[in-house]
Order: C-alpha cells, then structure tokens, then sequence
C-alpha cells in the first residue's frame, strides 16, 4: 500500500442497512478525517481523529460514527443508513492535526448510494 | 460557524492566466489551502498560506491577506489538465479544516 485507500469504492445501499466504509493509510499519520462531499455543498467534516485511541465529531456527525483502534485505521459506521446519507465520502490524514503545512491527504473515495 | 466564498464556475483559454478568489470568515485562522480536484477523484494538496503575501509554486501561485480575509489562486499557462475544480480550504483555531464549495475551471483550447 502507498498512501491511503479506501473501500469499497462504490455501494448501493438499502435503507435501515447498517455499513462500514473502511479507510486505511500507511505514512503512520497521527490524524485521520473523515468527509462527505455533495454537489455545491462542498467537502464537510464528519468525524476526526487527532491520535490513535481519540476521535471527535465534525460539523455533520448525526448518523456516523468512528472508531480508531490503531494509527493506520479509521472506519466510518452508519448504523442505519438513510437516503440523505448518499454522498462521496473520502478519508484523509495528515502527519498532525496541528500548525504548519501539514497538509492532508485524501483517499480514492467511497460513492455510497442509499436506495 | 465557517463562511468560505468562491466563484462556482470560471472558463479560460490555453495559455492564459485564471485567477479564483476565496474570502472566508471563520473562528480563528491557521491557514489557508489550496486543493486540486479532478472529476470523480481526491482532492490534491497544491498551496498552503498562513502569513499574508504570495506563494508561487511553478505555474500556480498562491495570495492570501488576512486582514481582508481573502485569497486567490493564480493558474498561469494554463493547460489542458488544469481543468479541474479548486478548492479553498480555511484550518480554523481549532485546527479543523473547512473548505468552499470548489470552482470548476474549464480550460478551452
């Protein structure tokens, strides 16, 4: 693995269904992010996780939830998915969630269709 | 909450100069970014600013004044593979990033 991945790539989802969208890096980034991209709305910030063991919510968490077990993993659950959480949900992680550039850096996406 | 602004579509030429404009309100500034985005991919890390002034990287350069709360991007040359979309990103004090809803360019030749 070189960087980040993300699966599945894609999922048409039945309402009421519970999924995982699973987000894997290897450059032992201490943060990891999850957004959701809609058409004009721009990316939005679910769930993050500044260090392994700590997650906090974002500005759209209703529905989601995360977990961060170790440094490279950070799955994102919807317990019960519904229609509006059809998205593009990419994952990110950089070196800290602090100062300087330490830019992030973005997953391949998941494009998650709830039916 | 966060307010980041920017222009939804911009068309240019090849070989000619873009500029997309971003003004952000936020809680607490540490940063601005630029990203790259093209369609049904992720988004790619292009400029960073934190202190006001120019960042030039190759072709593009970055501009940020944070009196004004305000930031441009500058695409020279423009190239086929610049047709993309641009995202603001503003880290705000709580280290969080927030973006604009992205500015689709469309390079014609």
């Amino acid at each position: 693995i070189a960087g980040i991945t993300q699966a599945p790539t894609s999922q048409i989802l039945a309402a009421g269904r519970r999924m995982t969208l699973r987000c894997t890096q290897d450059m032992r980034h201490n943060a990891m992010y999850w957004y959701r991209q809609d058409l004009g709305l721009g990316l939005r910030l679910i769930h993050y996780s500044n260090t392994a063991g700590t997650t906090g919510k974002g500005e759209v968490p209703d529905g989601y939830s995360v977990s961060r077990a170790n440094t490279d993993d950070f799955p994102l659950t919807l317990a019960s998915a519904v229609p509006s959480q059809t998205s593009v949900y990419f994952c990110a992680s950089s070196d800290d969630a602090s100062g300087g550039a330490n830019e992030q850096f973005f997953g391949p996406g998941t494009r998650l269709t709830v039916l | 909450g966060q307010n980041i602004d920017q222009p939804t579509e911009m068309t240019a030429t090849e070989g000619a100069i873009v500029q997309i404009n971003c003004t952000y309100q936020t809680s607490g500034f540490n940063g601005l970014f630029w990203y790259q985005q093209h369609a049904g991919e992720a988004p790619t890390f292009l400029s960073y600013n934190v202190l006001d002034g120019l960042e030039e990287k190759g072709r593009f350069s970055s501009f940020l004044s944070r009196s004004k709360g305000y930031s441009y991007l500058l695409l020279k040359e423009l190239q086929m593979k610049d047709s993309a979309s641009y995202l603001c990103a503003v880290r705000d004090g709580d280290y969080k990033l927030s973006f604009g809803a992205g500015t689709t360019v469309t390079v014609r030749a």
